[in-house]
């Protein structure tokens, strides 16, 4: 099993640009998550998908949309990027929340 | 809102020294989760208390759990190069089964 993928690992953006970060579990987990880590900060929930077919915001929503496109994958777009964006961005899932399982993250830089 | 407080949030230790980190939480918890991030990582599901005043051990981490369910300690015996990372705790958001807020985490460093 892979457990929790991510793509891409690495990006850079100029600001206003979009781009959608992928997440896929393998582990036939009903919840996925979205979270950003900042220095200082911590981890701050964006989305979350308590199963197929259903999102709620988090913490921190404002200038992102998600897609769960089915159980296995969970997708972050930034419709149009801005430097306060730049952060690591982890997927999560679980099987008896909140236990969560985490993917090995995207470090987005927007310029 | 909800808040968990960690403290400290950096602990430098000699490798061998032992290395303990405190979580607070402003309301009472249902359960609490330990997870830590190896630098450059992603961070790892370590354990959940779920009873008041639990301990559990493993290998050389003890982890416990506040006779009021408010508060969590992870301990580190003899500390090892391995042991480096930032530890968060994590607990549920109070009304939802599916949210955590996380500690900020305390950076453990290792002098060899």
């Amino acid at each position: 099993n892979a457990g929790v993928t991510q793509t891409p690992k690495f990006q850079v953006l100029k600001t206003g640009q979009s781009m959608t970060l992928q997440c896929a579990q393998d582990m036939n987990h009903n919840s996925m998550y979205w979270y950003r880590q900042d220095p200082g900060m911590g981890l701050r929930l964006i989305y979350y998908s308590a199963s197929e077919g259903t999102t709620d915001k988090g913490e921190v929503p404002n200038g992102y949309n998600v897609s769960r496109l089915n159980k296995r994958e969970f997708s972050l777009r930034l419709e149009s990027a801005a430097p306060s964006q730049t952060s690591v961005y982890f997927c999560a899932s679980s099987v008896e929340p909140p236990t969560q399982y985490f993917g090995p993250g995207t470090r987005l830089l927007v310029l | 809102g909800q808040q968990v407080m960690q403290i400290p949030q950096y602990q430098h230790v000699q490798e061998g020294e032992d290395f303990t980190t405190y979580c607070n939480s402003s309301t009472t918890l249902s359960n609490i989760q330990w997870y830590k991030q190896r630098p450059g990582g992603h961070p790892v599901f370590l354990i959940q208390l779920v009873k008041s005043g639990e301990v559990k051990k493993q290998k050389r981490l003890t982890f416990q759990f506040g006779e009021a369910k408010k508060n969590s300690s992870l301990h580190i015996t003899a500390t090892q190069t391995t042991d480096v990372g930032t530890y968060f705790c994590a607990g549920p958001v109070k009304g939802s089964n599916y949210k955590l807020t996380f500690g900020k985490g305390t950076l453990l460093t290792v002098n060899p």
